[in-house]
């Protein structure tokens, strides 16, 4: 068990819809990592929060949006979903990430999303 | 530009054989950090290794055994006497600290190992 906690597990959702991903990282982390695992495009990093702020972006659509809350939970929210979207979500948590410094990545279980 | 290239996409060995999988890096920064990375059947991905650009000895951990090499940038993983519960998909990362993914991880596209009892 990595510490880091994701909810829900599964989501079943149809086109056109909105969707929440919850992620609480492990204790004393500050940075929050998210993550998406498709068939075609493999792992791929969509965006990073430390300590509350928006640290780094990586392939994230405009339809996806995430935050980081005072109590360094994150959501990351995935807007008019479309087939594509159907995929395993990560999130990881480490200590720092700041630029010059690259802490261990622990990842959560993932949330498996599919839009019919 | 930063990429990790993992050729091997799948490799099937019977029990207790030693299997290596390769990992092939490419990046500008001069600091940067190699991991590993095991996702089993159940789907989570589980920390197994991470190294630094300065500190190129070989690391054994059990079973385990990496092999760091900048002169071929090459970060290559063998499992000594595989077991069942060795079969899943194995990643390797980069992440460079002041480069373009500024301590993000770049993904390899896995390799996926079987062992066979």
């Amino acid at each position: 068990d990595s510490g880091v906690t994701q909810t829900p597990k599964h989501l079943i959702t149809a086109t056109g819809q909105r969707v929440t991903l919850r992620c609480s990282p492990r204790s004393g982390d500050l940075s929050v990592y998210w993550y998406q695992q498709s068939l075609d495009q493999g792992l791929q990093f969509l965006i990073q929060y430390y300590n509350g702020e928006e640290r780094a972006k990586g392939n994230i659509l405009e339809r996806f949006s995430a935050q980081q809350f005072p109590d360094l939970h994150s959501e990351l929210n995935l807007s008019s979903l479309e087939l594509g979207d159907s995929a395993l979500y990560f999130c990881a948590s480490s200590v720092r990430g700041t630029s010059g410094s690259t802490d261990t990545q622990y990842f959560g279980p993932g949330t498996r999303l599919t839009v019919l | 530009a930063q990429k990790v290239t993992q050729a091997q996409t799948e490799i099937s060995v019977v029990e207790k054989e030693d299997v290596t999988l390769d990992c092939v890096y490419e990046t500008r920064d001069t600091t940067y950090y190699l991991f590993w990375y095991k996702q089993p059947p159940s789907g989570e991905l589980v920390f197994l290794i991470r190294r630094n650009s300065f500190d190129e000895q070989n690391e054994i951990s059990g079973r385990y055994s990496w092999n760091f090499q900048k002169s071929t940038s090459s970060f290559n993983f063998t499992i000594t006497a595989s077991q069942v519960v060795d079969s899943a998909v194995y990643f390797c990362a980069l992440s460079e600290s002041y480069g373009g993914s500024q301590g993000n991880l770049i993904f390899g596209k896995g390799t996926k190992l079987s062992v066979k009892p």
